[in-house]
C-alpha cells in the first residue's frame, strides 16, 4: 500500500498570498493526481503528472520522482480557491488518497 | 461531454429500506469507480470496474453490491444498511491503461443519510 502523506493539514492565507501545498508518497506510482473538493462534495481533478510540472492559470503542480515528493502551488490566491486540496498516488487503477489540506483563503 | 452524473443527489433511508445509487459516464471510459467519504476524510475505495467487470472490491460489507449493467452505467445497490454507513458515495471514471495512469473524472456524490 502506498503511504500519501500531505502537509499542512490546514492553511489560512490572505487574498493574494503564494500558497504551496505538499505532499509525499512511500512507493512509485504511475501518476500523481491533485484534486480540489469545495464544501458539498464535488471533485474536480486539477493536475495529473508523472514527471516535472504542469501550469494551469495560476495553479502549478511540481514532481519529483527520486524524491517521491510533489507540490501544488497557488499563485495570487483567492477566497474562491477556498477548498479541500487532496494529492492521490496512481498505481494501474489503484489511487491512494493524502489526507487533504484544507485552505482558507480571507479577503 | 466530460460529466459524471449521480443520483439522488441526496438520500434517506431506514435500516430495513432497499435503494439504489447511480452513476453515469458517456465519455466512453472503461473504468468505473466507487468510493465513500466521511466528513472531513479523504474518499475510501469500494469497488473498481474494468471493462464491466468487478477488479477491485475493497472488502466491502455485502450489504453494498455494485452492478455495472454496461459501460456507461454503475449502480451501487444498499440493502440493510448501518448508520454508520451515512457517507457522501462517489463516482468516478477514468480510461483503462497500465503503466502513467488516466485522469479519474469524479461526480457530485450522493449524500446518504441511514436512520
Amino acid at each position: 500500500k502506498n503511504e500519501v502523506e500531505q502537509s499542512p493539514q490546514n492553511l489560512t492565507a490572505q487574498e493574494g498570498e503564494f500558497i504551496t501545498i505538499n505532499c509525499s508518497y512511500s512507493v512509485g506510482i504511475s501518476a500523481l493526481h491533485w484534486l480540489q473538493q469545495h464544501p458539498g462534495g464535488g471533485i474536480v481533478s486539477l493536475f495529473m503528472l508523472s514527471s516535472g510540472k504542469k501550469k494551469h492559470g495560476r495553479l502549478i503542480a511540481t514532481i519529483n520522482i527520486q524524491e517521491k515528493h510533489s507540490s501544488l502551488h497557488i499563485t495570487a490566491s483567492h477566497p474562491r480557491d477556498s477548498a479541500v486540496y487532496i494529492c492521490a498516488s496512481r498505481t494501474g487503477n489503484q489511487f491512494y488518497f493524502g489526507t487533504g489540506t484544507s485552505l482558507t483563503v480571507i479577503p | 461531454d466530460t460529466e459524471v452524473t449521480q443520483t439522488p443527489k441526496h438520500l434517506v433511508m431506514g435500516m430495513t429500506n432497499k435503494k439504489s445509487l447511480k452513476c453515469e459516464q458517456h465519455m466512453g471510459h472503461r473504468a468505473m469507480y466507487w468510493y465513500k467519504q466521511k466528513a472531513k476524510k479523504p474518499p475510501e475505495l469500494m469497488f473498481v470496474y474494468s471493462y464491466e467487470k468487478l477488479s477491485i472490491n475493497e472488502s466491502v460489507p455485502s450489504r453494498f453490491s455494485p452492478e455495472c449493467p454496461n459501460s456507461s452505467l454503475l449502480n451501487l445497490h444498499l440493502h440493510a444498511l448501518q448508520p454508520e454507513d451515512s457517507a457522501l458515495y462517489l463516482c468516478a471514471s477514468s480510461q483503462v491503461g497500465r503503466g502513467r495512469g488516466y485522469e479519474q473524472y469524479f461526480g457530485p456524490g450522493t449524500r446518504l443519510t441511514v436512520t
